[in-house]
């Protein structure tokens, strides 16, 4: 089974509508975190968490929210979606480690598709 | 702030040619850390190397290898002998330790056989 999941896999919704993707991670890690890729624009760091209480911002935030249910669930909310949010979205966990990064191991990615 | 530059957008090979990606980066820390990702066809990021900025040796995998230069910002990349399974938008990534990855805006590498 795959260590960090993402579901759904692809998703096609309509302008305004709330939509929730949702990643969960068997690595035991206690940091995840949201991406989104675009054409030609690498990945955009949407939010983080550290641990379970805490969230922060990335770069694009505007328009979405997370949720940090249990250390390995971290949840995507597009409160009213709308088209240009169309993107490939991953999820991505790492460990903290004294005195270094850890690497970060990414979901399959969420294909959404917003009309 | 931190940022990475991928300057190659595209890249097309012909099979067995040996191909460099090159990745620049910018921050004022002393401390940080370079990835490369490998985003094949398929969709996934795989994760392919790590270094530390303390560390300058390069770095040799089978057919990949990683030239790191402190001098120039630059953590570059060789596939040689390239086949058609290297091809992929590979990326290149920076984190200050305790930061998220700012990536590159990625090279799409064709290797045509």
């Amino acid at each position: 089974d795959a260590d960090v999941t993402q579901t759904p896999r692809n998703r096609i919704t309509k302008t305004g509508k709330r939509i929730m993707l949702e990643c969960s991670q068997t690595k035991g890690h206690d940091r995840m975190y949201w991406y989104r890729q675009d054409p030609g624009l690498g990945l955009r760091l949407i939010y983080y968490s550290f641990d379970v209480k805490d969230i922060n911002k990335g770069e694009i935030s505007d328009g979405y929210s997370v949720s940090r249910q249990a250390q390995a669930k971290f949840s995507l909310s597009l409160e009213s979606a709308i088209p240009n949010q169309t993107a490939l979205y991953f999820c991505a966990t790492s460990a903290t480690r004294t005195g270094m990064i850890d690497t970060q191991y990414f979901g399959p990615g969420t294909r959404l598709t917003v009309l | 702030a931190q940022k990475v530059t991928q300057a190659q957008t595209e890249i097309s090979v012909v099979e067995k040619e040996d191909v460099t990606l090159d990745c620049v980066y910018e921050t004022r820390d002393t401390t940080y850390y370079l990835f490369w990702y490998k985003q094949p066809p398929s969709g996934e990021l795989v994760f392919l190397i790590r270094r530390n900025s303390f560390d300058e040796q390069n770095e040799i995998s089978g057919r990949y290898s990683w030239n790191f230069q402190k001098s120039t910002s630059s953590f570059n990349f060789t596939i040689t002998a390239s086949q058609v399974v290297d091809s992929a938008v590979y990326f290149c990534a920076l984190s200050l330790g305790n930061t998220p990855l700012v990536f590159g805006k990625g090279t799409r590498l064709s290797v045509i056989a």
